[in-house]
């Protein structure tokens, strides 16, 4: 059990179009999803949280209008990079934590990730 | 501000030896800990989870939890090729109203050296 999907896994688009990744608990619930970003031999980067059925809380430094997060369900997240440009060509990864009732240190578990190119 | 420290190598062991992979954390509210190996241009895979102090043993891994020492470690037993990565410790930490969140060390480059 636990496993997390993303998709695509990867997309190459024209600067100034808007990407869409989807990320998705398979068999589990997840009250809440991450979104991370990571650069080739950096660190990963936390850019939000996202709770089902509330906004996201976003990462200082993360720009909240370029890019947009949505959880619309227990098992289901999506990230859209909007107006893409080449400096936002990264990995992204996102990470589902599995809901336990009465107990907050749940193991995170994630995705494969989606590596976007933006030209 | 929370911090999670790890060296960040390479580590580099023959193998068949045993590989030992250290991490110490700042806050001392953390209660979860886990351990997560990554493979260069793959998403990290959870490897080791550890809540209690002492040793937690799941096949050729066993970690270590010293929360008076602020110290998490995971020792890896018969190392492989295969094994090579990096491992990213990972503490979970309160980050307000009611939420938790990880943190990671930026991680510990393993090379098995066959």
């Amino acid at each position: 059990g636990a496993v997390v999907s993303q998709h695509p896994s990867r997309v190459i688009c024209k600067s100034g179009t808007s990407v869409k990744i989807e990320c998705r608990s398979l068999d589990f619930q997840a009250t809440t999803m991450f979104w991370y970003r990571q650069f080739p031999k950096k660190s990963l980067m936390l850019m939000a949280t996202s709770n089902e059925g509330s906004k996201a809380t976003y990462e200082q430094g993360v720009e909240k209008d370029k890019f947009l997060i949505n959880h619309a369900s227990l098992t289901l997240s999506t990230l859209t990079v909007t107006s893409a440009h080449p400096e936002d060509s990264s990995f992204y990864i996102c990470s589902a934590r599995r809901w336990h009732l009465e107990d907050p240190d749940n193991e995170q578990f994630f995705g494969p990730g989606t590596r976007l190119t933006v030209l | 501000q929370k911090e999670v420290e790890q060296n960040s190598g390479p580590l580099s062991v023959p193998e068949g030896a045993i590989a030992s992979l250290n991490c110490t954390y700042s806050d001392r509210g953390s209660q979860s800990f886990f351990w997560y190996r990554q493979y260069s241009g793959k998403s990290p895979e959870l490897i080791m989870s550890i809540y209690s102090n002492g040793d937690k043993e799941d096949g050729r891994f066993t970690a270590q939890l010293n929360k008076a020492s602020q110290y998490v470690s995971l020792l890896i037993r018969d190392s492989q090729p295969s094994d090579s990565a990096t491992y990213l410790c990972a503490v979970n930490e309160y980050s307000g109203a009611g939420s938790y969140q990880l943190t990671f060390g930026k991680g510990t480059k393993l090379s098995v050296i066959p």
